[in-house]
């Protein structure tokens, strides 16, 4: 079974500019999760989606925000980029039943 | 404040050893609890996970214990080999309506040959 999937792997934005990640969970997840990965703050959950439904919110301003489709995949956007949105970005996906999430290989984003 | 807290960012252990993780946390709520192994550039990987119903769980290599009343965790890496070095983390969660994980910072752990 494929592991989880991120695109792109790596980006480099200017400050004030938005940009789009996205997310393919493992087959036949319905939970995908994103998290913020800095030198400072460590792992930091941003949302989870469930059923295209956002289940729950980290601490972070509204200038982040995502959606689920239909067929699981997830996108998260962040608008206005500031130098500390540079970070590794991770996406986790997890089926109904366990607890367990698995990670993709992250989306390293780099804010000029 | 941190409410998961590895307090050794670093170890190193020797080849054939055992390596012993540690992590607290400070929210009784919290119901199950998951050990991830990381390499830079990329993202964790899900190493043994253990539900507040039990006290241990043993996976190969790898055992991770559960004490609630300490509100303590701990992963022992026993016998620890040089492919074991890498950034560990601990983290917590609660099923309660959504499945959001607390890390902790993390430990970098080195076996030396």
């Amino acid at each position: 079974k494929a592991g989880v999937t991120q695109t792109p792997r790596y980006l480099i934005k200017t400050r004030g500019q938005q940009v789009t990640l996205s997310c393919s969970p493992i087959s036949g997840h319905r939970s995908v999760s994103w998290y913020q990965q800095t030198p400072g703050q460590g792992l930091q959950f941003l949302f989870e989606y469930f059923s295209e439904t956002q289940r729950n919110k980290g601490n972070f301003p509204g200038r982040f925000s995502g959606r689920q489709f239909s067929n699981s995949r997830s996108e998260m956007n962040v608008s206005t980029l500031e130098l500390g949105d540079s970070a590794l970005y991770l996406c986790a996906s997890r089926s109904g039943s366990t607890d367990t999430q698995y990670f993709g290989p992250g989306t390293r984003l780099t804010v000029l | 404040d941190q409410q998961v807290k590895q307090n050794s960012p670093s170890l190193s252990v020797q080849e054939g050893r055992i390596s012993i993780l540690n992590c607290d946390y400070t929210n009784s709520m919290f119901d199950y609890f998951l050990w991830y192994k990381k390499y830079p550039a990329e993202g964790p990987t899900f190493l043994i996970s253990i539900s507040s119903i039990k006290d241990k769980n043993e996976d190969g290599r790898f055992t991770v214990f559960l004490n609630k009343s300490a509100k303590h965790l701990s992963l022992h890496i026993v016998p620890s080999q040089p492919g074991d070095s890498a950034v560990y983390f601990c983290a917590v969660g609660s099923g309660a309506g959504s499945y959001q994980l607390t890390f902790g910072k993390g430990t970098k752990l080195s076996v030396i040959p």
